[in-house]
């Protein structure tokens, strides 16, 4: 299947710092991801729908002014964390879409904020 | 909220057919039944798909009732690596109109040895 990988596959950074996190297709062009967290012993949560040039699409009750999404490129996409706090810590996991509507997972970037 | 409901878990001894049922009752002509699993800490890693017809690859099969309400997916020879939460999802597919996953709770498979 497609490839899609994330960097960092972990992180710990101090409150109140910012933290990027990558999603890339490394063998197709993905003009829609998707950003996900997870929190321990639960199930995966969408949170934006990152489309490549346009603005990302927000489910309900997730800050976008917090979790800042960009989608410069058909390969890459970007999950910044701003001024994270320790309730942040989660797993992240993106997913990219493929032409054919196929969707592939990253394998996640674990946030622990100190 | 996930259109599907699953048993939290199941146990299945190693070497023996793993059945995963899932209820989709709600499920729209347009949507078809996808089925991922998710191994601690790592993303969800694909495994089948189907509308309305059975289905099968090398991972599993897919049955899925003629009314659509409901499906199973099987492992034919569960090992220990097939311990893993499996989540069944409904979803619109095909090209840039394919719907986003969302995610029930899934079923927490354990294989034993």
């Amino acid at each position: 299947g497609a490839v899609v990988s994330q960097h960092p596959s972990w992180v710990i950074c101090k409150s109140g710092t910012s933290v990027k996190i990558e999603c890339r297709s490394l063998d197709f062009q993905a003009t829609t991801m998707f950003w996900y967290r997870q929190f321990p012993k639960q199930s995966l949560m969408l949170m934006a729908t990152s489309n490549e040039g346009s603005k990302a699409t927000y489910e309900q009750g997730v800050e976008k002014d917090k979790f800042l999404i960009n989608h410069a490129s058909l390969t890459l996409s970007t999950l910044t964390v701003t001024s994270a706090h320790p309730e942040d810590s989660s797993f992240y996991i993106c997913s990219a879409r493929l032409v054919s509507g196929e969707l592939f997972f990253g394998e996640g970037s674990r946030l622990t904020v100190l | 909220d996930a259109k599907t409901t699953q048993p939290p878990s199941m146990d299945c001894a190693e070497g023996r057919a793993a059945n995963l049922p899932c209820n989709h009752s709600t499920i729209s002509g347009n949507e078809y039944v996808y089925w991922y699993r998710q191994i601690h800490s790592q993303g969800p890693q694909y495994i089948i798909h189907g509308l309305k017809n059975n289905e099968t690859n090398e991972m599993a099969s897919l049955i899925i009732t003629e009314d659509r309400k409901s499906s199973t997916l099987i492992l034919p020879h569960a090992t220990l690596r097939d311990t893993a939460v499996y989540y069944c999802i409904v979803r619109v597919a095909g090209g840039n109109q394919g719907g986003k996953l969302i995610f029930g709770q899934g079923t927490e498979l354990s294989v034993k040895p």
